[in-house]
């Protein structure tokens, strides 16, 4: 079973910093693109970055760009997002996503994780 | 706001079909077959219901289908049931350097 455990949530200070972890089993991790996405209380989802299957080619978005930073460990099948410079719109439930893994086509967001809140505020 | 556009919220009785669109720009929608479905229930991480604009996952039901024309992508939903009333959100790859754009989402009701 493809699953995906997101960890390292929590309250921080505007200007603080926070790791984020994702856990992978179930599949051949290091052959996939993985993503994260998140999303603010009650609005839609965000795409916030990706990085490619050997971890070379990292990609984000403009609003996250130069204070996060993606990565990954294959030989431990585990995603990570740092985030340093937190303002209080960084405030989400930060889910990581697969892509390719349960469909043919890495062009979709196919396997999330349970999610993790990360809130900003003094 | 969001980068495609979605409206608000769709309904519809048990059995009957509803559709929701998304509507784009040619950076996205308009220049891509990479448009994926989503459905969200309340507090529940989101689950891959369309990609690719027309394919569906293994066990996803063939009541959801996908279809594209122009900038705009649609979600058909047929046959509603109760338990379809979620969220919906569309997304699309736009290329560098914006890379993957969602929908504000869409709520469905069931009445």
């Amino acid at each position: 079973e493809v699953q995906l455990v997101e960890s390292g949530g929590g309250w921080v200070q505007p200007g603080g910093s926070l790791r984020l972890s994702c856990a992978a089993s179930g599949f051949t991790y290091k052959n996939y693109v993985m993503r994260w996405v998140r999303q603010a209380p009650g609005k839609g989802l965000e795409w916030v970055s990706s990085v490619g299957s050997s971890g070379g080619s990292t990609y984000y978005a403009d609003s996250v760009k130069g204070r996060f930073t993606i990565s990954r460990d294959n030989s431990k099948n585990t995603l990570y997002l740092q985030m340093n410079s937190l303002r209080a719109e960084d405030t989400a439930v930060y889910y990581c996503a697969s892509g390719g893994v349960v469909v043919t086509s890495n062009n979709a967001f196919d396997n999330w994780g349970q999610g993790t809140m990360v809130t900003v505020s003094s | 706001q969001s980068a495609l556009t979605q409206p608000a919220s769709v309904s519809g009785s048990p059995g009957q079909s509803i559709t929701i669109s998304c509507t784009g720009t040619n950076s996205d929608v308009g220049a891509y077959n990479y448009v994926s479905w989503y459905q969200q229930y309340p507090g529940k991480a989101p689950k891959l219901m369309i990609y690719d604009v027309t394919e569906r996952p293994s066990g996803v039901s063939n009541r959801f289908s996908g279809s594209k024309s122009a900038n705009t992508a649609s979600l058909t939903i047929s046959g509603l049931q109760a338990e379809d009333e979620a969220n919906y959100y569309c997304c699309s790859y736009a290329g560098s350097p914006t890379y993957w754009v969602f929908g504000g989402g869409t709520k469905l009701t069931v009445l």
